[in-house]
């Protein structure tokens, strides 16, 4: 089974501040990747999927790179809406996703 | 648009059958796509559980394999899940989920509590 292991587990970081979030898969996944936010108390919702593509409603501030089995999420100028934990999720062959990056306030 | 509702029990016994329905409005289980089970466990571990598909089939995650089922009822567009011999670590928010190649639209999820 390919393992998706997500770094940082946690951030602290300040509004306006931009943030790397990185998910390495234990063998390529062609880019079959997405990646998901989670408010407290909700259901994750989609973000960016096939590694680059935003889904429909996702601000410009965030956006998806890489290839092969290293994939980032990037968001620039965080505004107070983005605090919550964000999650990977790869689909080759089956769907597993990463252990999830909680991000807070400074 | 689309819309899943997850319900059923909250609290069930060790050893029991876990059963939930997922609902759907707002698009046909039998037009398209993969109708998924996902749980997330207390500490926050995402785990796929498995789907059918719009034309019924079904795929399961290997790890649950001999204790899971996941069936339909078309006329009523809902699907089911039913977990078989549940102990304390099946404990999870379950939600249910429509799949392309990603989620793209979920439940808004369910606690269930195995618990004597």
């Amino acid at each position: 089974d390919i393992q998706m292991t997500q770094s940082p587990a946690s951030l602290s970081v300040s509004v306006g501040e931009t943030v790397t979030i990185t998910c390495r898969a234990s063998e390529n996944i062609y880019s079959n990747l997405a990646w998901y936010q989670q408010k407290q108390g909700k259901s994750p919702q989609l973000l960016v999927y096939a590694a680059t593509n935003l889904a429909d409603g996702v601000p410009s501030r965030f956006s998806g790179s890489g290839s092969g089995t290293q994939y980032s999420l990037k968001i620039n100028s965080l505004q107070s809406e983005d605090f919550g934990s964000y999650y990977c999720q790869h689909f080759w062959g089956t769907w597993t996703f990463g252990g999830g990056t909680k991000l807070e306030i400074k | 648009d689309v819309q899943l509702q997850e319900s059923g029990p909250g609290l069930v016994k060790p050893s029991q059958s876990l059963s939930l329905t997922c609902t759907v409005t707002g698009y046909s289980i039998t037009s398209d796509y993969a109708w998924n089970w996902i749980r997330q466990f207390p500490g926050n571990k995402l785990e796929w559980m498995g789907y059918i598909s719009y034309s019924g089939s079904t795929s399961y995650n290997p790890s649950l394999k001999s204790r899971i089922s996941i069936t339909r009822d078309t006329s009523k567009n809902q699907f089911f899940l039913q977990l078989n011999s549940v102990t304390t670590e099946d404990t999870a928010t379950y939600y249910c989920a429509r799949r392309d190649r990603e989620f793209a639209y979920w439940g808004q999820g369910t606690l269930v509590t195995v618990s004597a």
